[in-house]
């Protein structure tokens, strides 16, 4: 069975662009959240969707959005890009939203210069 | 103890100790916990996890001990092993249903052949 892929897996930005990463859930998982990790902050929630709607949010700005669609496959926007950004960006899929494993892709790496 | 920024917490063993990583949790309300551990270059990956309606849990090696009363979670891994060199991440659950994890800043383990 194939595991959480996320693409790509390294992008380089400057400030001010926008930027979509994607993520393949694991084939029948239908919630897939989103974190951030950085050395300062650790590893923190964006957000969780289930069934192409968000169901839960962390504490992040506007400028981070995501969706879901029909296949699960989700896909993460962060737009007006700053330096504070840049982080490792991790997607993790369930089978469903009560308590079971969750599995975390290898990451975007993303770097904001 | 706290951990910032790219100070984290470490612990080394020799290979055959055992070892015990510590975590403070912060919401009472919390009602499902994890471990994770991430290798470099990894996303996190499931080890063992727990629900606050039990105090201990088994896994194979591991054992996940909650104290709900002061609020803290360990992981016990038996006969260590070079393998198990990662940084840890103690997780809990603060959204009930809505699964939202909060992850602890993460303890790096050294085993020393």
């Amino acid at each position: 069975k194939a595991g959480v892929t996320q693409t790509p897996r390294y992008l380089i930005k400057t400030r001010g662009q926008q930027v979509t990463l994607s993520c393949s859930p694991i084939s029948g998982h239908r919630s897939v959240s989103w974190y951030q990790q950085t050395p300062g902050q650790g590893l923190q929630f964006l957000f969780e969707y289930f069934s192409e709607t968000q169901r839960n949010k962390g504490n992040f700005p506007g400028r981070f959005s995501g969706r879901q669609f029909s296949n699960s496959r989700s896909e993460m926007n962060v737009s007006t890009l700053e330096l504070g950004d840049s982080a490792l960006y991790l997607c993790a899929s369930r089978v469903q939203t009560s308590y079971n494993e969750q599995f975390f892709g290898p990451g975007t790496r993303l770097t904001v210069l | 103890g706290e951990s910032v920024g790219l100070h984290l917490p470490t612990l080394s063993v020799q290979e055959g100790d055992n070892s015990i990583i510590n975590c403070a949790y912060s919401n009472s309300a919390s009602d499902y916990f994890i471990w994770y551990k991430q290798e470099s270059g990894k996303g996190p990956q499931f080890i063992i996890d727990i629900r606050s309606n039990m105090d201990k849990r088994q896994g194979q090696r591991v054992t996940v001990l909650l104290n709900k009363t002061v609020k803290h979670l360990s992981l016990q891994i038996a006969a260590t092993q070079p393998g198990d060199s990662a940084v840890y991440f103690c997780a809990e659950n603060s959204g009930g249903s809505n699964y939202k994890l909060t992850f602890g800043k993460g303890t790096l383990l050294t085993v020393n052949p």
